[in-house]
């Protein structure tokens, strides 16, 4: 089935320790989304990738970078990952940009911080 | 900012009953959709209902737009212990960039 997976599941990292989420999909969506989701509260959008060009919410940290080297790859860089950086991060795909078609979310990782 | 408030925050049901939950927002949307979250889990589409659409249904889900009162209603008919989970309504602003404004959800639980 075509579908978004992330991995690890699961992440723990010490405080200041760079780390990176992985996110892969097979449905050949070209934009790619990472949220940041914490307990009992809404998924916030740090950044999309429209095919290439990159968007990035004013809000977003400068700890938090992202990659996309292909159409099926995303990657989330938090370079010194503070207490607060502690929650579930989600990937997200969608076929065009305009917001008129469904996002398809992978399972998250579970980022824990030391 | 927020875009979506929900209402209720959470819900308590038995199965078998219906389940109600309410979205307001704040601008113009191109549409609103509806996800739902098992905890630990992604996010799963349910329905996209346009801006220039009043009802929507799939299967036991119905969902109400009305763009006079920017509000979204999401109803699940016959509720089953297996529909317990969070409920989020999520818009998609007029003129976008494909970007979605999520709500705080609804927690639902529906009790066998």
């Amino acid at each position: 089935d075509a579908m978004v997976i992330q991995n690890p599941r699961y992440q723990v990292t010490q405080f200041g320790k760079p780390v990176t989420l992985s996110c892969s999909q097979t449905l050949n969506h070209n934009v790619m989304y990472w949220y940041q989701q914490k307990s009992s509260q809404a998924p916030k959008l740090l950044f999309h990738y429209y095919d290439k060009d990159f968007n990035n919410e004013a809000d977003t940290p400068d700890n938090f970078q992202s990659r996309r080297p292909n159409t099926s790859f995303c990657f989330l860089d938090i370079r010194s990952p503070g207490l607060g950086d502690a929650a579930m991060y989600l990937c997200a795909t969608s076929r065009g940009g305009t917001g008129t078609q469904p996002q398809h979310f992978g399972d998250g990782t579970r980022l824990s911080i030391l | 900012s927020q875009q979506g408030e929900e209402d209720p925050q959470a819900l308590s049901i038995q199965e078998g009953e219906n389940a109600t939950m309410n979205c307001s927002y704040k601008t113009s949307i191109n549409n609103l959709q509806w996800y739902r979250q098992n905890s630990g889990r992604g996010l799963v589409h349910l329905i996209l209902i346009r801006s220039n659409e009043r009802e929507k249904h799939s299967g036991r889900l119905r969902v109400t737009l009305d763009t006079s009162k920017k509000s979204s209603s999401l109803l699940i008919t016959a509720s089953r212990a297996a529909d317990t989970a969070s409920y989020f309504c999520a818009t998609a602003s007029s003129g976008n960039t494909g970007k979605l404004i999520f709500g705080q959800g609804t927690t639902l639980q529906v009790k066998p």
